[in-house]
């Protein structure tokens, strides 16, 4: 089956740690997404990558770093400058096509819990 | 700086009543808006997408609007279920930014039956 898949589940951090969220991709999509959500709010991106090597920041990327050394894979990496790392993670991935068509299609995202 | 507001945070209904899911927007420079379901501690399902030239879409029971020139969407649910309870989320695709998503914060939709 052709998906997103996130692991693990569910991650604990202790102060002073950095963890890393894992991201797979089996659709060929050439654009991959990190955002964190926050109990009753919407999505916020932190990174994303349109290409392999490549990676831009996006509104809330302070305490974190993201590699994307495959097309397949786009890890996140919360390091322990991150001060308030509790939320859900999701990562997503799209088809670069043409802008107005393109949609994002999600993993089952990983709860990072800090203890 | 695009923000997104839904409307209402909260929805309970019957089952079987139609009913409408506010979004607006403040800037029209978008190149789409998209409609999203969220199941409790679950990943995003892409409901439907608005192309920024399109007035609306359609998909089963669900028909989406868009009015880019005031800065609103609507998401119409008809004969509504209890399998329809979940969170939903708009987002507008900005113009400029490499395709980066905008969401809302969503409308939590409980169908009692």
């Amino acid at each position: 089956d052709g998906g997103i898949t996130q692991s693990p589940k569910y991650l604990f951090r202790k102060e002073g740690q950095n963890v890393t969220l894992s991201c797979e991709q089996n659709l060929n999509h050439d654009a991959m997404y990190w955002y964190r959500q926050d109990p009753g709010q919407g999505l916020r991106l932190i990174y994303y990558s349109q290409i392999v090597n490549d990676f831009q920041k996006g509104d809330i990327a302070e305490g974190y770093s993201v590699s994307r050394e495959k097309k397949e894979s786009f890890p996140l990496t919360v390091t322990s400058a991150q001060k308030n790392p509790t939320a859900f993670y999701l990562c997503a991935s799209s088809i670069l096509g043409t802008a107005d068509k393109e949609t994002q299609y999600f993993g089952p995202g990983t709860r990072l819990l800090v203890l | 700086k695009q923000e997104v507001t839904q409307i209402p945070a909260a929805l309970s209904v019957p089952e079987g009543e139609n009913l409408v899911l506010n979004c607006s927007f403040t800037d029209s420079a978008i190149y789409n808006l998209q409609w999203f379901r969220q199941d409790p501690g679950k990943g995003l399902t892409s409901l439907l997408l608005i192309q920024s030239s399109q007035r609306e879409q359609t998909s089963g029971r669900l028909n989406a609007s868009l009015d880019k020139s005031s800065g609103r969407s609507t998401l119409y649910i008809a004969a509504s279920q209890p399998g329809d309870s979940a969170t939903y989320l708009c987002a507008v695709s900005r113009v400029g930014s490499a395709r980066q998503l905008t969401f809302g914060s969503g409308t939590q939709l409980t169908v009692l039956p």
